[in-house]
């Protein structure tokens, strides 16, 4: 069964520190990743999408990471603000998969004063 | 305005009750889908749909069916809601272009079931 595990389940950071979210799957072959990130009582939001061939991208202070072969991406955010307070999902999409997505259950980050 | 809009927002009802949750779209998207998100749980696919005459069943389909009323409308009925139905709806849009394959969420149907 494919699965997405998302670690820490929360976390809780002074504004202006780095942090990282870990995102394993078992999705494979996979066609691509994408970090979403959702605000309390909104949508989720794409933050970045990767391909099995990319290894980072970056979109402002988010920059993601994708390592294929141990099935593995971060997602480390710079310099974090009080605005970044908010789930973060990682989705994965297998090859060939069509719209058979999952979904990880999110990493929740607080930034705080 | 919101790209892709819910109603109502926040639903309580009772046990047995037909409940519909609307979504409509200005992304000019055919693809559209309904997603429930629990506590916990990861995002979870209720039923989606290609085009006007395509409907499919998600993984959670039970308890539950869509009408694709345009391409821009696509709705969520509950027949007889019941409490594990209790849970955050979200109507979600694609596009066609292969490979992206990113969603445009609404901002959420929360409803309570008694």
């Amino acid at each position: 069964k494919n699965q997405v595990e998302q670690s820490p389940q929360s976390l809780i950071i002074l504004e202006g520190k780095n942090c990282t979210l870990q995102c394993n799957y078992t999705v494979s072959p996979f066609s691509n990743l994408r970090w979403y990130k959702q605000d309390t009582g909104r949508g989720p939001v794409s933050l970045t999408i990767m391909t099995f061939s990319e290894n980072t991208k970056s979109n402002g202070r988010y920059t993601a990471t994708l390592d294929a072969d141990t099935k593995q991406s971060s997602l480390h955010i710079t310099a974090s603000q009080l605005s970044d307070s908010a789930s973060y999902i990682c989705v994965v999409r297998p090859a060939g998969g069509g719209n058979k997505l999952t979904f990880g259950t999110g990493t929740q980050l607080k930034v705080e004063l | 305005d919101a790209d892709v809009t819910q109603t109502p927002r926040n639903r309580i009802t009772k046990t047995g009750k037909r409940i519909m949750l609307e979504c409509s779209q200005t992304k000019g998207h055919d693809r559209m889908y309904w997603y429930r998100q629990d506590p916990g749980l990861g995002l979870r696919l209720i039923y989606y749909s290609f085009d006007v005459k395509d409907i499919n069943k998600g993984e959670i389909s039970d308890g539950y069916s869509v009408s694709r009323q345009a391409q821009a409308k696509f709705s969520l009925s509950l027949e007889s809601a019941i409490p594990n139905q209790t849970a955050l709806y979200f109507c979600a849009t694609s596009d066609l272009r292969p490979g992206t394959g990113e969603l445009f969420f609404g901002e959420g149907s929360r409803l309570t079931v008694l």
